[in-house]
């Protein structure tokens, strides 16, 4: 089966504190493709990142992180001093090579307080 | 830059009607897509289009549905007969073929509401 598992559904943190998203998926393919979108208030879908299967190197990119572990099926995602702006839901997906949907993971809330 | 756009932004219909979301991709994508989120829940695939035909589908794309590409921009999604449960955002979504550029990029969504 193909499954992406977001376990935290809600996350509160005070501004400037780090914040690690989880993500853990599922599948028997060998390639594979995993992504990050955010949504903000407004309900729009953005992109974050898109990590390959075959390419386990981690990615920074300012205040983000991502660290994808192949060894435990997970990709998760960190915010480095955390913002306001921050506050949205998140989703984690997963694309199987034979196919081109995206399988959502049920999305975590982060709420940044001032 | 490039972004895929969707109207309307909001659609109130009454149960029963029929309903048409209009999408706009990005103009070198090839693959296009409908996704639907109910509110407060995850985003589900609803189909998946490419080359004037449906390439993949959802259980969730019964008969009611259709997608259509009636012009080399424009890419619709059709509800015959809505029903209360259709209530959802739905997104558009489109991609290039080539796989290095393999991501999706979401419209800001359609707010339909049946009464």
């Amino acid at each position: 089966a193909q499954k992406v598992t977001q376990a935290q559904t809600e996350i509160s943190v005070v501004e400037k504190e780090d914040v690690t998203l989880d993500c853990v998926y599922e599948t028997r393919d060998t390639t594979y493709y995993l992504f990050w979108y955010k949504q903000p208030p407004s309900g729009e879908l953005v992109f974050l990142i898109r990590r390959n299967s075959f390419d386990e190197q981690n990615e920074i990119s300012g205040r983000y992180s991502w660290n994808f572990q192949k060894s435990t099926s997970s990709f998760n995602f960190t915010i480095t001093a955390s913002q306001v702006v921050d506050s949205a839901v998140y989703f984690c997906a997963l694309r199987p090579s034979n196919t081109g949907k995206l399988i959502f993971g049920q999305g975590t809330t982060l709420q940044v307080k001032p | 830059e490039p972004e895929v756009t969707q109207t309307p932004s909001h659609q109130v219909t009454q149960m029963g009607q029929e309903v048409i979301l209009r999408c706009v991709p990005i103009s070198n994508h090839l693959y296009f897509y409908w996704y639907r989120q109910i509110l407060g829940q995850k985003v589900e695939f609803l189909v998946s289009f490419y080359n004037n035909e449906i390439s993949e589908k959802s259980e969730i794309f019964d008969d009611q549905f259709s997608v259509e590409r009636p012009d080399g921009s424009n890419f619709t999604l059709k509800i015959r007969s809505t029903k209360l449960e259709d209530s959802a955002m739905y997104f558009c979504a489109s991609r290039v073929a080539a796989q290095s550029t393999d991501t999706q990029y979401f419209g800001p969504g359609t707010r339909l509401t049946v009464l």
